[in-house]
């Protein structure tokens, strides 16, 4: 069978090394997924979207991946380096319908 | 462009108290959203304005009031204050495109509130 992977509230990682983070949401009906970073002290920014015609969409460094079989996104940053450090957190959307709801997060620290 | 502006950043106050944080954002969005935080833990929607003259409840309203006061001001009300409250709380807009909201939110800074 395929392998979800697990989400983690923590996750450490060497500067330079691509980092993996995991996601699964709840609803099935969704059909826009956004990631979000926090910085410490700061409000959400958007980093990347993708609509759920999609399984993947790439930007600058970011990849997002979207399995609607098994509900689950990932985010996937390459070469992280260390103002990449934050928490991340996906939301799940329904068009038109006004309202995100998110996950719970995951705290990326990249070490030097 | 400021975006979303959020105040007061920080407040402090006695259980029973009442306060209002403030909202306005300069971006001409539709929508707007009242989100708290608590440490660890995702955003929760508190209350939600489709568009002027509209609110509705999310996921916690319990213990909040809500004005959209025009278009571009959103504000959240607590009319007797719990330490249950005490969190970090987010104002954001969202951006309607060809009539279809897109989705993606517009963060405000957050207001740390703290409940004794």
């Amino acid at each position: 069978g395929e392998s979800v992977g697990l989400h983690l509230p923590t996750l450490s990682v060497q500067e330079g090394d691509n980092s993996i983070i995991n996601c699964a949401y709840s609803n099935s009906a969704s059909d826009y997924f956004i990631w979000y970073k926090q910085e410490s002290g700061k409000g959400p920014q958007f980093i990347i979207d993708i609509r759920s015609n999609m399984d993947k969409r790439q930007g600058q460094r970011v990849t997002v991946l979207l399995n609607k079989t098994v509900k689950h996104l990932s985010l996937q940053i390459a070469a992280t380096q260390p103002g990449d450090s934050a928490v991340y957190f996906c939301a799940e959307n329904i068009l038109n319908a006004g309202k995100s709801t998110f996950g719970d997060g995951t705290t990326l620290t990249v070490k030097p | 462009n400021a975006g979303v502006t959020q105040t007061p950043k920080f407040q402090v106050l006695k259980t029973g108290q009442s306060m209002t944080l403030q909202c306005a954002q300069d971006m001409n969005h539709n929508s707007m959203y009242w989100y708290r935080q608590d440490p660890g833990m995702g955003l929760r929607l508190i209350y939600y304005s489709a568009s002027e003259g509209t609110t509705d409840k999310g996921e916690v309203p319990n213990g909040y009031n809500v004005s959209r006061l025009n278009k571009r001001e959103f504000s959240l009300r607590l009319e007797s204050a719990a330490p249950s409250q005490t969190s970090v709380y987010f104002c954001a807009s969202s951006e309607v495109a060809g009539g279809k909201r897109t989705g993606e939110l517009f963060f405000g800074e957050g207001s740390r509130l703290t409940v004794l």
